[in-house]
């Protein structure tokens, strides 16, 4: 069974301070790791998808990155408007089927 | 372009009712999800379609809960005599391939 576990549970961050959020997986063949930004009220939003342990991506102030047991997404000098939850899901074997974690809340003080 | 849109986007329910919640997925999108996500938690995997074809289901919690996608295009989540665990937000999404998926916005039901 596929599991997920993402620390910490809630960050706060004074704009302009750089952290990072951590996804920790266990999975039989991984098929893909994904990132979401999920803003209260709303569905998640795409943000990434990782295939293989040593992959980065980045996207504006958002850097993700892969080893073999865990994820790191690298937030630089963040904005108020980064304020969310940000999800992490793998996905095993034949399909796209994910397995979300309980998600970091990361809220940015101006 | 249109996203994936659901409706109602809020839902009250007496216990016992049956409650039906609609899908429209971005045109074209092959795949289709729906996800239940209660509050604090991340989404978790209710069932799948590829086109019209429901491919798994292995997620919905008990024979109340029915989906389908007749055409491929639009999909229904039935759940029968409602309980109040039922109460959740339901959640869709649409993908080409899978890999990325576009979540519409819910839909929050409440049971009583």
């Amino acid at each position: 069974e596929d599991q997920v576990t993402q620390s910490p549970e809630a960050l706060r961050l004074q704009e302009g301070e750089s952290s990072s959020l951590n996804c920790s997986y266990t999975v039989s063949g991984l098929r893909g790791l994904f990132w979401y930004r999920q803003d209260p009220g709303k569905g998640p939003e795409f943000l990434f998808t990782l295939y293989s342990a040593g992959e980065e991506k980045e996207k504006e102030r958002l850097k993700a990155t892969l080893t073999k047991k865990e994820s790191f997404l690298h937030i630089t000098a963040p904005k108020p408007e980064d304020s969310a939850t940000y999800l992490c899901a793998v996905a095993s074997g034949g399909s796209y089927i994910p397995t979300f974690g309980r998600g970091t809340s990361l809220i940015v003080h101006p | 372009g249109a996203g994936v849109s659901q409706s109602p986007r809020y839902k009250v329910a007496k216990r016992g009712q049956d409650v039906a919640l609609r899908c429209d997925p971005i045109s074209g999108h092959v795949s289709l999800f729906w996800y239940q996500q209660a509050l604090g938690q991340g989404p978790e995997f209710l069932t799948y379609f590829q086109n019209e074809a429901q491919l798994d289901k292995s997620g919905l919690p008990s024979d109340r809960f029915f989906a389908e996608r007749p055409e491929g295009s639009v999909s229904t989540l039935k759940i029968q005599r409602t309980q109040q665990e039922d109460s959740a937000v339901y959640l869709c999404a649409s993908s080409l391939r899978g890999d990325e998926q576009f979540f519409g916005p819910g839909t929050r039901l409440t049971v009583l």
